[in-house]
């Protein structure tokens, strides 16, 4: 079934510990995205990617890191995880990153740091 | 103030009963998106709208650029309709989300 895999689902996490959010979608949509859902905030984009081989930062890029080796997976690094980081995390793909396109968004991550 | 304004944050509503969620926004926008966020589950994209309106079975999304604003129509809701209810807007090539709309409908 098309769509957005990620993993995973949810994940309890000491504080410093380095954390890779994993998100593969089988579309072939070149643009890729990372959010977060906080209580009470609307959904903030942390890095996004245009096409394979490309990153870009978002609104809250701070204590993370992405990748772009192919089109289809585009993981998510905290490499040392703050309690701040305890959120819901979403991946989204579009087939481009111009307006008119739909979204088409991953089952979320839950991550708590403790 | 938020770019973006939801109204309401919360709606209860008996089945059967025709709704409405508003989204404001205080942006130059080239678009606006509907989103679905059900408990414990995904995201899903109702619709993008840039001007006018559009209908998907019982949902209609209507948009009036002059006053900025779009609304989300439900019509004979159903409790399956019951979950979070997210305004986005692009602007500048950015996405600017809203904080969303819980809507819960009772049988």
């Amino acid at each position: 079934i098309a769509g957005i895999t990620q993993a995973p689902t949810s994940q309890i996490l000491a504080a410093g510990r380095r954390m890779t959010l994993r998100c593969t979608q089988d579309m072939r949509h070149n643009a890729m995205y990372w959010y977060r859902q906080d209580l009470g905030l609307g959904l903030r984009l942390i890095h996004y990617s245009n096409t394979a081989g490309t990153t870009g930062k978002g609104e809250v890029p701070d204590g993370y890191s992405v990748s772009r080796a192919n089109t289809d997976d585009f993981p998510l690094t905290l490499a040392s995880a703050v309690p701040s980081q305890t959120s819901v995390y979403f991946c989204a793909s579009s087939p481009t990153r111009r307006f008119g396109e739909k979204l088409f968004f991953g089952s979320g991550t839950q991550l708590s740091v403790l | 103030k938020n770019e973006v304004e939801q109204s309401p944050q919360n709606l209860t509503a008996q089945e059967g009963e025709f709704i409405t969620i508003n989204c404001s926004y205080s942006v130059g926008i080239s678009a606006l998106h509907w989103l679905q966020q059900h408990p414990g589950g995904g995201i899903v994209s109702l619709f993008m709208l840039s001007s006018g309106k559009k209908k998907h079975g019982r949902l209609i999304a209507t948009i009036n650029i002059q006053e900025k604003h779009s609304s989300l129509h439900i019509t004979a809701s159903h409790p399956r309709d019951s979950a979070v209810y997210i305004c986005a807007v692009k602007s500048a090539d950015k996405l600017i989300f809203g904080t969303g709309t819980r809507l819960q409908v009772f049988p």
